[in-house]
């Protein structure tokens, strides 16, 4: 099983800052099969990440995704009040698929 | 407008059964794989099961594997999950979600809002 560590755990900034969040997997990600979700509390999560760095419809350009083998980052260029909430990656190239523990992103 | 609606979530004792459906709509059904996933009480996120498009290929999380059974009706654009020998750690709001391609290989792009299974006596 590839055990995803998200860090930092929680990550305090302010609107218009740049938020970078981490993703290490224990072995390498097959094809960088590699996704990235937002969650606000009480909601489901949304897609914004794929392949590691493939926007998903919709999704604004201010967010990007980058890495490959066991180091991902998820970029926010400049904060949005609406950004604040959990970040998850996930890996779904190999068996079983496994989420991080995930990241909140939390107003400064 | 593309959408995903579970229903089926309850309360149930230790041991008991709950069969969860989703509602597929606005997207070709039968042309997607499909997921569950939940999220117990406070937690992060917890891939469940897994089926593919035709219903050919079809995954189970250890934690799960032996109890509970995904299926899928093209037919109805409806995902189902049987849930068998249920126990407290099964409390969860769960999760159908859509693979966001047509490969073997996918992402989850569409999620539902979610369905509560709470597993007490």
């Amino acid at each position: 099983e590839i055990v995803l560590t998200q860090s930092p755990a929680t990550l305090s900034l302010s609107p218009g800052e740049r938020a970078t969040l981490s993703c290490g997997a224990s072995q390498s990600v097959s094809s960088n099969y590699l996704a990235w979700y937002q969650q606000i509390p009480g909601l489901a999560p949304r897609l914004l990440i794929y392949d590691a760095s493939s926007r998903a419809t919709g999704i604004p350009d201010r967010f990007s995704g980058s890495g490959s083998g066991t180091d991902f980052t998820l970029t926010i260029s400049r904060l949005e009040p609406e950004d604040f909430a959990v970040y998850y990656c996930q890996q779904y190239g190999g068996s079983p698929i496994t989420f991080g523990q995930g990241t909140r992103l939390e107003i400064k | 407008e593309v959408q995903l609606v579970e229903s089926g979530g309850g309360l149930v004792k230790p041991g008991g059964s709950l069969r969860l459906s989703c509602a597929a709509s606005g997207f070709a059904f039968s042309s997607r794989s499909m997921k569950w996933v939940r999220q117990a009480p406070g937690k992060g996120l917890e891939w469940v099961s897994s089926i593919s498009s035709t219903s050919g290929k079809i995954y189970y999380a250890d934690s799960v594997k032996g109890r509970f059974t995904i299926s899928r009706d093209n037919a109805k654009n409806s995902l189902y999950l049987q849930m068998n020998s249920l126990r407290a750690e099964d409390t969860a709001v769960y999760y159908c979600a859509r693979g966001n391609g047509v490969r073997g290989v996918n992402a989850f792009d569409i999620w539902g809002q979610g369905t509560m299974v709470t597993v007490s006596s």
